[in-house]
């Protein structure tokens, strides 16, 4: 079955620091969703990706997906305490508009 | 409304008692997800709705799960009998075609304890 491996598991920055969270996929994926959870809270859409090679930008947060669509990283420039939260990759392995799988998510902390 | 909305938020039942969850999906969005996310676990799919119909029921783990949506618009997740293991955030997500696109929208989330 498809699965996303999301790594690191979690990690401890300081503030001003960049940083990468990297999203794998067995499979070739029709969309990549990047999402954001603080605890108690649902997920906050982040973006979305399609298309081989394509890359976004939101403020400091730059996600890529590669050109096979089997793998995406998430890149947060001069990280700050408000970036803290578990960072979900979720994916539609079907055709667009099914359920997403999500990876296990990786939980960023940024010191101050 | 503005976002999707869940109630409630937080759910304390017995063992063996039966707990409804409800969704109020953003207006408009035809598509309706529920998930449940555990320790352990992550974020697993339950069952997706297009409308009142729900083409995808394959994440319900058991018979003792079902859900329903009516008028396009407002879904109810029941758990019959429930048991320690249905503890759980349930997250519901809605969603609308945009441009190829179906970005989801997620609710804050029922948080379920079961005694």
């Amino acid at each position: 079955s498809q699965e996303l491996e999301q790594s690191p598991q979690s990690l401890i920055v300081q503030e001003g620091k960049n940083l990468t969270i990297n999203c794998t996929s067995s499979k070739t994926l029709y969309g990549l969703y990047w999402y954001k959870q603080k605890y108690g809270e649902g997920l906050i859409f982040l973006m979305m990706l399609q298309k081989g090679g394509e890359e976004k930008s939101h403020e400091k947060i730059t996600a890529k997906l590669d050109e096979k669509k089997q793998q995406s990283s998430l890149h947060i420039t001069a990280s700050q305490p408000s970036h803290a939260g578990i960072y979900l990759c979720g994916a539609t392995p079907r055709q667009a508009g099914t359920a997403l799988i999500f990876g296990k998510g990786t939980t960023l902390s940024v010191s101050s | 409304g503005a976002g999707v909305s869940q109630s409630p938020s937080n759910k304390v039942t017995e063992k063996g008692k039966d707990v409804e969850l409800r969704c109020d999906p953003i207006s408009g969005h035809t598509a309706l997800y529920w998930y449940r996310q555990s320790l352990g676990q992550g974020l697993e799919f339950l069952i997706y709705f297009q409308g009142n119909s729900a083409p995808d029921k394959s994440g319900l783990p058991s018979d003792r799960f079902s859900a329903e949506r009516t008028g396009g618009s407002v879904s109810t997740l029941t758990i019959q009998r429930t048991q320690q293991e249905d503890s759980a955030v349930y997250l519901c997500a809605s969603s609308i075609p945009t441009s190829g696109s179906y970005i989801q929208y997620f609710g804050a989330g029922t948080r379920l304890s079961v005694l």
